[in-house]
């Protein structure tokens, strides 16, 4: 199984402030790279695609990038509901996997 | 618009089975293939797999060959997973999910709202 090491696993940031949270694949997966946002009781929310494709309706602070195994979500300008979780995904092979989680507080 | 409501919570005993649904609308249901995730402690995210409801095709996360049972009606556009043999292990939010496909990339796009299964005596 490929193996998706997600950093960190928990970060604060500012109001208007730059994160970026990192995704590590135990083998290159071809840009098949998914970043979910989920909030408090709600389900995971589809944020970016192929590793730098914007999912619509989704704020244009987000964005991804990567590529081969190295892939990461920035937000550009830290907003009160960007306080979530955050998870990587790959779909290159199955058995399809996630990163553990990127717990995201505004501080 | 796209969406996927799952059943309720359920509370289940050690050993017996569960049968978690999830019913599709606002678009065709045997177009999109229909995915299973585990979330455990509100944190890690698993896949379990995933069903074609046009052929009834299903794939398994090994982990989750001997637990989980993919099924669909097409009559009423409702997918199914069947639980069996519950412990306390399963205890677990699952999510249904449609995969929206691409020769350039595959991404799970709608996720329903989640079914919790607590597993107690």
């Amino acid at each position: 199984d490929i193996q998706m090491t997600q950093s960190p696993a928990s970060l604060s940031a500012s109001l208007g402030e730059t994160v970026s949270i990192e995704c590590l694949a135990s083998e290159g997966i071809s840009n098949d790279l998914a970043w979910y946002q989920q909030k408090s009781g709600k389900s995971p929310q589809l944020l970016i695609y192929a590793a730098s494709r914007l999912q619509d309706g989704v704020p244009s602070r987000f964005s991804g990038s990567g590529s081969g195994t190295r892939y990461s979500l920035k937000i550009s300008g830290m907003q009160p509901e960007d306080e979530a979780d955050y998870f990587c995904q790959q779909s290159y092979k199955y058995p399809y996997t996630f990163g553990a989680g990127t717990k995201l507080e505004l501080k | 618009q796209v969406n996927l409501l799952q059943s309720g919570a359920a509370l289940v005993k050690p050993g017996a089975s569960v049968k978690l649904s999830c019913k599709a609308s606002g678009y065709t249901f045997t177009d999109y293939y229909i995915h299973w995730v585990k979330q455990s402690h509100g944190k890690s995210l698993e896949w379990i797999g995933y069903i074609n409801p046009n052929s009834g095709y299903t794939n398994y996360n090994e982990k989750f060959k001997s637990k989980a049972t993919l099924t669909v009606d097409k009559s009423t556009n409702t997918a199914y997973m069947e639980l069996s043999r519950l412990t306390s292990e399963d205890s677990a939010t699952y999510y249904c999910t449609r995969l929206n496909s691409s020769p350039l990339y595959y991404v799970m796009d709608a996720w329903g709202q989640g079914a919790s299964v607590t597993v107690s005596s």
